[in-house]
């Protein structure tokens, strides 16, 4: 089945800064991806997907990238602010097969 | 608010009792799923349904755990004889088919003593 690696687990950066979490996946048929962010005591809010006929998609300050040949896709915060500090997952979905996600990344924004 | 909703958002029981969780999804979501997320992990598919139909079930942790959805629209999550291992948060979630974003409900937070 699918398997998802995520890194880095935890990432700290200056307000302003940019952010960038990686992702792999193992499922060469997996064609959509989504990033969720989940803050403390809530539950996983969408913030950007990305399908395999796509190469980048960009929203604002987010925007992510995927490369199918490597498996790998990535996501990218630029003019990081305090309220980016939260835990950001990635996953893959392929076909009719369940939503696999990445251990998370705990990201924190310094003012 | 993603229009997703659970019932109750806490939970405290006391181990060998039974508890049920309420998800109402967005109401034109045919597709309904549950997972389950522990400490520092992401979420864990459990099931899901499309609409009153329990499409896949196998990767519910045990005999212990069930869920229905009998109309098509809620679903209910239901833990039998509740174990300290069960404590997590249930997570729902609802997406209007097949590969299409699935949106999150905030959670129930299961404890069990």
């Amino acid at each position: 089945g699918e398997n998802v690696e995520q890194h880095p687990s935890t990432l700290s950066v200056q307000e302003g800064d940019s952010a960038v979490i990686k992702c792999t996946y193992s499922d060469s048929a997996s064609n959509y991806f989504p990033w969720y962010k989940q803050e403390l005591g809530k539950g996983p809010q969408l913030i950007i997907d990305i399908r395999s006929n796509v190469g980048e998609k960009k929203d604002q300050r987010i925007a992510v990238t995927l490369n199918k040949t490597a498996k790998h896709f990535s996501l990218h915060i630029t003019e990081t602010q305090p309220e980016d500090s939260a835990v950001y997952f990635c996953a893959a979905l392929s076909g009719n097969t369940p939503l696999v996600f990445g251990k998370g990344t705990r990201l924190s924004v310094i003012a | 608010d993603t229009g997703v909703s659970q019932d109750p958002r806490h939970k405290i029981t006391k181990r060998g009792q039974n508890v049920t969780f309420r998800c109402d999804p967005i109401s034109e979501h045919n597709r309904l799923y549950w997972y389950r997320q522990t400490l520092g992990q992401g979420p864990e598919f459990l099931t899901y349904f499309q609409n009153e139909a329990q499409l896949e079930k196998s990767r519910l942790l045990s005999d212990r755990f069930s869920a229905e959805r009998p109309k098509g629209s809620f679903s209910t999550l239901e833990i039998q004889r509740t174990e300290q291992g069960d404590s997590a948060m249930y997570l729902c979630a609802s997406s209007q088919g097949l590969g299409e974003t699935q949106y999150f409900g905030p959670g129930t937070r299961l404890l069990v003593l």
